[in-house]
């Protein structure tokens, strides 16, 4: 199993520029989420989902959108990039039972808006 | 609203000693409360995770001590190695909200040989 899968590893966008965060797992788990990263500031919440058709909003999803048409695929999407979105992106998903605690996270996607 | 907070920021501890990182909590709801391990360019990863039933957690050299009564919980590393160098992310979650964890700020721990 490759686990989760992200793409891509790094990119630079100018501002006002969109752009797709692709994210697959193959561990056939019914629940996904987008974190992003900053320094000193942990992993924030952005979107997450519980099942193919059903996406949430999480602690920071102003800029962003998402997606879930698959239970395999979660893509993040940025729309009008701004410098505030410069952040390391992580996808996760996870199982429902037994250890719901137990996140499985991607390599994450370096962002950097200029 | 941060609902764990995470203390130090960075720690620097030499090899063979105990590494020790502290968290509190606000929200009394919270199930789990699992500790991530972060790798430089990696993904956390699941280390350790105790329920507020238990007292202490032990697995190897790492060990969850939690005090209900305080809403604290921490993460003792005991014999710490330069391979424990990493950043520590205690995290809690409440089954009922969806499995959201919510993420202490983080831990840099360097471990010097």
């Amino acid at each position: 199993n490759a686990g989760v899968t992200q793409t891509p590893k790094f990119r630079i966008l100018k501002i006002g520029q969109s752009m797709t965060l692709q994210c697959t797992q193959d561990m056939n788990h019914n629940y996904m989420y987008w974190y992003r990263q900053d320094p000193g500031m942990g992993l924030k919440l952005i979107y997450y989902s519980v099942g193919a058709g059903i996406t949430d909003k999480g602690e920071v999803p102003n800029g962003y959108n998402v997606s879930r048409s698959t239970t395999e695929d979660f893509p993040l999407r940025l729309e009008l990039a701004a410098p505030s979105q410069t952040s390391v992106y992580f996808c996760a998903s996870s199982y429902v039972e037994p250890a719901v605690y137990e996140q499985y996270f991607g390599p994450g996607t370096r962002l950097t808006v200029t | 609203q941060q609902q764990v907070k995470q203390s130090p920021q960075s720690l620097i501890v030499q090899k063979g000693g105990i590494s020790i990182i502290n968290c509190a909590y606000e929200n009394t709801a919270f199930d789990y409360f699992p500790w991530y391990q972060q790798f430089p360019g990696k993904g956390p990863a699941l280390l350790i995770a105790i329920r507020p039933d238990v007292s202490e957690k032990k697995e190897g050299r790492f060990t969850i001590s939690f005090n209900k009564s305080a809403k604290q919980f921490s993460l003792h590393i005991m014999d710490s190695q330069p391979g424990d160098s990493a950043t520590y992310f205690c995290a809690a979650i409440e089954e009922t909200s969806g499995s959201r964890l919510t993420f202490g700020e983080g831990t840099q721990l360097t471990v010097n040989p």
